[in-house]
């Protein structure tokens, strides 16, 4: 079956620290990979998405690119905020699945804590 | 809608009663999820609509648990005989690109079982 495994939380950091969230999968296939955000009291946001091995997905200072041959896909930026304290979820949707049968597989989520 | 609407946003209920829970998607989106996301924990399926009908509902917990869609418009999810366990938000999402693409979220429903 569909898994996603990322790090355990909470990730405590300082401000203009470099971040990595990692987040490794299994899936049969290709699946395309996602990093969702979600900020308190908000829901799910698409961050960045990658449908491809080898693409790199970017969205507000945040990167990561899909490698195939590690089944990985983690979460970098160069340097956080306060703002960017939220949870952040690795997501997987498997290819030729027919239609999205199943969702996206999430994994359990990050919690990311900036402090100033 | 610019996005994806809930209802409730919270919902506080007692054991044993029936609650029903409300997504409205962004318009013309097909297809439709319904995910559950407990205290601290991940999201787990529940339900995917492709149109009106539900292709794959082996995500719902229970047969407590139901959901219908309208067309391609409202979807509702129902939750008969609730248990404290129920306890969580239920997540909406809508999307228009199918396999390849990512979910528009709704903000959730927080349902509390006392």
């Amino acid at each position: 079956g569909n898994s996603v495994t990322q790090m355990e939380g909470p990730v405590t950091l300082s401000e203009e620290a470099f971040l990595t969230i990692n987040c490794t999968y299994t899936a049969t296939g290709y699946p395309s990979l996602f990093w969702y955000v979600q900020y308190p009291g908000e829901g799910l946001q698409l961050l960045l998405k990658a449908t491809k091995a080898d693409d790199k997905g970017s969205n507000k200072g945040f990167e990561a690119t899909y490698r195939k041959e590690t089944t990985s896909f983690h979460l970098e930026k160069g340097s956080v905020q306060v703002s960017d304290s939220a949870v952040y979820f690795c997501a997987l949707n498997p290819m030729g699945s027919g239609g999205g049968a199943d969702g996206l597989t999430f994994g359990k989520g990050t919690h990311l804590i900036i402090q100033p | 809608g610019a996005g994806v609407s809930q209802s409730p946003s919270n919902k506080v209920t007692e054991k044993g009663k029936d609650v029903e829970l409300r997504c409205d998607p962004i318009s013309g989106h097909t297809a439709l999820y319904w995910y559950r996301q407990r205290l601290g924990q991940g999201l787990e399926f529940l339900i995917y609509f492709q149109g009106n009908s539900a292709p794959d509902k082996s995500g719902l917990p229970s047969d407590r648990f139901s959901a219908e869609r309208t067309g391609e418009s409202v979807s509702t999810l129902t939750i008969q005989r609730t248990q404290q366990e129920d306890s969580a938000v239920y997540l909406c999402a809508s999307s228009l690109e199918g396999t390849t693409g990512g979910y528009t979220f709704g903000s959730g429903t927080r349902l509390t079982v006392v």
